[in-house]
C-alpha cells in the first residue's frame, strides 16, 4: 500500500532557529503533495502544496518545501522559527486519479524553546 | 473559512450506542470526506463521497457507514460504537479557496465511548 512517512515523530528547536520537517512517500502515480499544520484542538491549516512546475514551493507564515522526486521527499523548511510555530505539522500525498484522496504522515510535533 | 461545520463538536457516548455525525458545507462541493485522527497515525480516511448517493470506503471503514442524500450533507454513522472508535473526527472538502484547489478541513468532533 502507498505510504508516507515522516520520521521525526518530536522535533524541538529554539526560537530563532531554522527548521526541516522531512517527509518520504513510497513510489506510486504522480503525486500531489501538502503540509498541514495543526495548533492544539484546532483543525488543520493548508501550509502548501506541490502539484506540479517549480520543485521548491512557498508557502504561508514564512514556509517552504521540496520536491525531490528522486528522494520521493517533500521536506518543510523554515529559515527562522518563531514560538507561534510550535504545533502538530502533517505531511499529505494525494496519487493521482484517487478522488482526491489523501494519505497522511503519522504526524511531528514542534517544541519551541524561547 | 472553507464552508464546513461538523455537529456535533464534543460526544460522549456508550459502547454499544449508534452514533452519528453530520458534516455541513455550504458551497456545493462535489467531493466530501471522513477522517479519524489518532496519536502517532496521523489522520486516517474512513470513507469519501463523490457525490450525492456516491460514496465509496476509506482506509478503516470497518464499523463506520455514510450517506449523503444532498449536496450540502455527509454524514457518518458509528453502528455500534466502540470504544477503539474514540478518536477526533473531521470532515473534509476538496475545493477551491485561497491557496487553489485542495483539501479544506471542518473543526473536528471530539467522540469519546465509554
Amino acid at each position: 500500500a502507498q505510504s508516507v512517512t515522516q520520521p521525526d515523530i518530536h522535533i524541538t528547536v529554539s526560537e530563532g532557529a531554522s527548521l526541516e520537517l522531512r517527509c518520504n512517500y513510497s513510489y506510486g502515480a504522480t503525486p500531489y503533495l501538502f503540509w498541514y499544520v495543526q495548533s492544539p484542538g484546532q483543525g488543520l491549516q493548508l501550509l502548501l502544496k506541490y502539484f506540479s512546475g517549480d520543485t521548491l514551493v512557498q508557502g504561508i507564515k514564512g514556509f517552504e518545501a521540496e520536491f525531490k522526486r528522486s528522494q520521493s521527499s517533500f521536506n518543510l523548511r523554515k529559515p527562522s522559527v518563531h514560538w507561534s510555530d510550535a504545533a502538530e505539522y502533517f505531511c499529505a500525498v494525494e496519487w493521482g486519479t484517487s478522488y482526491g484522496k489523501l494519505t497522511f504522515g503519522q504526524g511531528t510535533i514542534l517544541t519551541v524553546h524561547p | 473559512d472553507a464552508g464546513i461545520t461538523q455537529s456535533p463538536r464534543h460526544k460522549v457516548t456508550e459502547t454499544g450506542t449508534p452514533v452519528t455525525l453530520r458534516c455541513h458545507q455550504t458551497e456545493n462541493h462535489r467531493y466530501m470526506y471522513w477522517y479519524r485522527q489518532d496519536p502517532g497515525h496521523g489522520l486516517r480516511l474512513i470513507h469519501y463521497s463523490y457525490g450525492v448517493k456516491d460514496t465509496d470506503k476509506g482506509e478503516v471503514s470497518d464499523g463506520y457507514s455514510v450517506s449523503r442524500s444532498k449536496t450540502e450533507d455527509f454524514l457518518l454513522t458509528l453502528e455500534s460504537a466502540t470504544s477503539s472508535q474514540t478518536s477526533v473526527y473531521f470532515c473534509a472538502i476538496r475545493g477551491v479557496q485561497g491557496m487553489g484547489e485542495t483539501q479544506y478541513f471542518g473543526p473536528g468532533t471530539r467522540l469519546l465511548v465509554l
